[in-house]
């Protein structure tokens, strides 16, 4: 199976401020189409998880502009330019090239 | 809009059966796999099954295979996980998602328990 290793697992942050989560896969997330089906995940207690970035770095409709997803290969980095309090929450790399379908421990994103 | 509604969830004994089901709406359900994810408590999201636009082909996490069926009727979009010799722990919130190499939207997810 693919091991999902996201660091740092808590991550306190000052609003305002810069985050970033790191994903590193156990092997090669390019799928033999040629995409690399890694996808960032956000997920609010008492809500479902909601998809930020699909394909490394391709943001999703209505997600804002302070997200930002980039990496290759088997290293991947999910980024907030600013945090703002609604982003408090877990926050999950997911790959989808190989099964099983494979997902990270989680960070979980707090104010400081 | 697009929307997944998650139910069949519910308090079993070990052992025992349980089938949830997701109804689609909202967009072409054909178009897309379907997949399951859960979470157990206190614990990060794990996936469970995933089945293609067909329902021609159905993948299963290792921990599941052999008790789960994932099935989808495309004349109803709905899709259904019957889910066989229950374990406590697969106490767990299941989630069906759209997706097949991507998963985008999620439904709110139905809460499974497993207990004597």
């Amino acid at each position: 199976d693919v091991v999902m290793t996201q660091s740092p697992l808590s991550l306190p942050v000052t609003l305002g401020q810069p985050a970033s989560i790191s994903c590193r896969s156990s092997q090669s997330l390019v799928h033999s189409d040629g995409n690399t089906y890694l996808n960032w995940f956000q997920h609010r207690p008492g809500q479902s998880p909601r998809r930020l970035i699909y394909r490394v770095s391709n943001r999703d409709s209505g997600v804002p502009a302070r997200f930002s997803g980039s990496g290759s290969g088997t290293d991947f980095t999910l980024k907030i330019s600013r945090v703002e309090a609604e982003d408090v929450g877990v926050y999950y790399c997911m790959q989808g090239t190989h099964w099983p379908r494979t997902f990270g421990q989680g960070t979980k994103v707090e104010i400081k | 809009e697009v929307q997944l509604l998650d139910s069949g969830g519910g308090l079993v004994q070990p052992g025992g059966s349980l089938r949830l089901s997701c109804a689609a709406s909202g967009f072409i359900f054909t178009n897309y796999g379907m997949t399951w994810v859960r979470q157990a408590p206190g614990k990060g999201l794990e996936w469970v099954s995933t089945i293609d636009y067909s329902g021609g082909s159905t993948f299963y996490a290792d921990s599941v295979k052999g008790r789960f069926t994932l099935s989808r009727d495309n004349s109803k979009n709905t899709l259904h996980l019957q889910m066989n010799s229950l374990r406590v722990d697969d106490t767990a919130i299941y989630f069906c998602a759209r997706g097949f190499y991507d998963i985008d939207v999620w439904g709110q997810g139905t809460t499974v328990t497993v207990s004597s």
